[in-house]
């Protein structure tokens, strides 16, 4: 079965980075893409960006173009999601979710658990 | 300021019909983009309810429909019962912003 497995809860300081992993199992890593959405606090779910599990192409949201780097790993199936500069307002649960793709659209039909990030002095 | 716009919150009785509404422009729904909907349990991941505009996938009861119209689409319940009661959003993409996903900023719908 399709598992999507993210890295733990994580607590940074305002300025620091954090990547983080999303290992997938039970599929072909390469034939799809991953998406990554967050959700702060009492708000509602936020795209941040696209990469493709096969060329390693990615799409960011503009909010967060230049902040972000989305790389894959192919050996071992696992993406990852890495936001730099952080600011309180990163505080949120992020989320990868597996991208399948028909000829019109792309929609999200597996998603991992989700990581808290919290940021904080 | 989500780019599609849904209604704060939503309410119906059990057994009743609830629709909730996605409203877009023509640099999205209105482009041809498809549009999915999620629903969100607090502290779960969403759970993806209607793909393609008006696709189920497997697992989700035919209660749950979906339909699109010009730069809007609906999502509606039938049926309702007490475990429907959750965060559902719409989601699409955007040629404004090279393709990017959008979604909307979600509904909140309660069974009375």
């Amino acid at each position: 079965q399709v598992q999507l497995v993210q890295s733990g809860a994580e607590v940074k300081k305002p300025g620091a980075s954090v990547k983080v992993s999303c290992k997938a199992s039970g599929y072909i890593f390469v034939n799809y893409g991953i998406t990554w959405v967050r959700q702060a606090p009492g708000q509602g779910l936020e795209w941040m960006g696209w990469i493709s599990g096969y060329s390693g192409n990615t799409n960011y949201g503009q909010k967060f173009q230049g902040r972000v780097t989305m790389t894959t790993d192919t050996s071992t199936s696992t993406a990852y999601m890495e936001l730099r500069s952080l600011r309180s307002d990163d505080t949120a649960v992020y989320y990868c979710a597996r991208d399948y793709c028909t000829s019109t659209n792309c929609y999200e039909d597996y998603w991992g658990q989700g990581t808290l990030v919290t940021v904080s002095s | 300021q989500s780019v599609l716009t849904q209604p704060p919150s939503v309410s119906g009785a059990p057994g009743q019909r609830v629709t909730i509404s996605c409203t877009g422009s023509t640099s999205n729904i209105g482009a041809g983009y498809d549009v999915h909907w999620y629903q969100k349990l607090p502290g779960t991941a969403p759970r993806l309810l209607i793909y393609g505009n008006r696709n189920r996938p497997s697992g989700v009861p035919d209660r749950f429909s979906g339909s699109k119209s010009g730069t809007s689409a609906s999502l509606a319940i039938t049926g309702l019962q007490a475990e429907d009661e959750a965060d559902y959003y719409c989601q699409s993409n955007d040629s404004n912003l090279s393709g990017s996903g959008v979604f909307g900023g979600g509904t909140k719908l309660t069974v009375l």
